[in-house]
């Protein structure tokens, strides 16, 4: 089964608006990773953040953890057109080196 | 090309055929895993590598057989497809063991008929 699950599936949102995107997990975790996916591409690491951390930042990127309800949030500010990809978060664990995704959240920006 | 190449992009093939989908990395990366995706389902786990000749069975393992005997290629063979193998298939590749930043291929969009 999957560790992560997003929420909310999908989400349309004007250019030059805010996009939040929540993924909760079941299981405790060493670190926690948001990708990116266009249209018939694979998935493109954008931003980590371990299990110790509360928040990251990267660019338009902020991130937050919260392991003690088991979630985290993704927000991508001032969107552009470009932003329109899925999300997934995926988890790793420190009994083993593979991660889990979820099924991610579809956003499109519209121009 | 430096990164990791999967082939071919595009496969379509019978039910009951043996059909293996190659991923190549040129960086030496330890680990590598295969994923299949579907709609609904995000990534799902086939199996992973932690180095040539180590392989281990994901959530998904059945009907699929991998082999590492290099560092740098990562086989995945369905020995008998079915039509529930119709997927998009990603490789990808990671240099540390914690799974920091994997780097993924462009996928194989495979159709069993």
């Amino acid at each position: 089964s999957q560790q992560g699950e997003e929420d909310p599936q999908a989400l349309s949102i004007q250019e030059g608006e805010n996009a939040t995107m929540n993924c909760s997990y079941k299981t405790s975790i060493n670190n926690l990773q948001w990708y990116r996916q266009n249209s018939g591409r694979g998935l493109v690491h954008l931003i980590l953040i371990r299990s110790n951390e509360r928040e990251k930042h990267s660019g338009r990127l902020r991130v937050t953890l919260d392991t003690s309800k088991k979630s985290s949030s993704l927000l991508i500010t001032a969107s552009r057109a470009a932003d329109t990809a899925s999300y997934f978060c995926a988890t790793g664990s420190s009994n083993d080196y593979k991660l889990s995704f979820g099924a991610g959240t579809t956003v499109t920006v519209r121009a | 090309d430096a990164g990791i190449t999967q082939s071919p992009r595009y496969k379509i093939t019978e039910t009951g055929r043996q059909v293996t989908l190659m991923c190549h990395q040129t960086w030496s990366h330890s680990y590598m895993f295969w994923y299949r995706q579907d709609l609904g389902h995000g990534l799902r786990l086939i199996y992973y590598s932690a180095a040539a000749d180590i392989t281990d069975k994901g959530e998904v393992p059945d009907g699929y057989v991998v082999s590492r005997s290099k560092t740098e290629n990562f086989p995945l063979t369905l020995e008998s497809a079915t039509r529930s193998q119709t997927s998009v298939y990603f490789c990808a590749s990671s240099e540390l063991r914690t799974g920091d930043g994997y780097t993924f291929g462009s996928g194989t969009r495979l159709t069993v008929v």
